[in-house]
């Protein structure tokens, strides 16, 4: 079946503009999450959102980023005002149940370059 | 909080070798470990993971992991590597009750023929 699949595969951007990147989980699947790739700081987790519960947005690294969920399905990363520090490969994942039993799949990413 | 410590950053090895990359974790609580892999151009895709029980785990194309809570690490072996092992490798853990991973620096593994 179908993977996580993320839009835009590749965004480059000019430093202070906007941002939307999409996550489309697995059909089914009730918890996603963002985490971002970058080469000063690896992998680190940004955001989890799990069914109707509030999200767990203790990952996100300042207010200038924001996510939310529609549906219980589709997810929007949005990034205000950007800075050439966000340029990383920003990944979803999407997880049946409640991790760690059920894996987490992860989709190809969203390369960002701020320049 | 919890950290990942990867010691090795890139591991050359030659064809058809052993292999083993290097984890330890640092946690005051029990955790759940996990060794990711990442392809050139590709996305995360988990090889193995430790919950309970048996502290050797088993995973895809050939990989293993011995958990050692005295030692806090989670190495991952391999017996015989193959030039289509090479890749990035991430040790992570998840806290038990948490949601999230917390993922090492990554391994970079170079098989030469």
């Amino acid at each position: 079946g179908a993977g996580v699949s993320q839009s835009p595969s590749n965004k480059v951007t000019e430093k202070g503009k906007d941002v939307e990147l999409r996550c489309d989980p697995i059909s089914g699947h009730t918890a996603l999450y963002w985490y971002r790739q970058s080469l000063g700081q690896g992998l680190e987790f940004l955001i989890y959102f799990q069914g109707n519960s509030a999200p767990d947005k203790s990952g996100l690294p300042s207010d200038r980023f924001s996510a939310e969920r529609t549906g219980g399905s589709v997810s929007t990363l949005t990034i205000q005002r950007t800075q050439q520090e966000d340029s990383a490969v920003y990944l979803c994942a999407s997880s049946p149940r409640r991790f760690p039993h059920y894996e987490q799949f992860f989709g190809p990413g969203t390369r960002l370059t701020v320049l | 909080a919890q950290s990942v410590t990867q010691l090795d950053s890139q591991v050359p090895v030659f064809e058809e070798a052993p292999v083993e990359l290097r984890c330890n974790y640092s946690s005051s609580v029990s955790v759940y470990l996990f060794w990711y892999v990442q392809y050139p151009n590709q996305g995360l895709q988990l090889l193995l993971k430790y919950l309970s029980g048996s502290t050797l785990v088993k995973g895809i194309n050939g990989f293993e992991a011995e958990f050692n809570k005295s030692q806090t690490s989670f190495h991952l072996r391999k017996p015989s590597v193959h030039i289509s092992d090479t890749a990035e490798y991430f040790c992570a853990v998840a806290l038990s009750g948490a949601q999230k991973l917390v993922f090492g620096q990554g391994t970079r593994l170079t098989i030469n023929p």
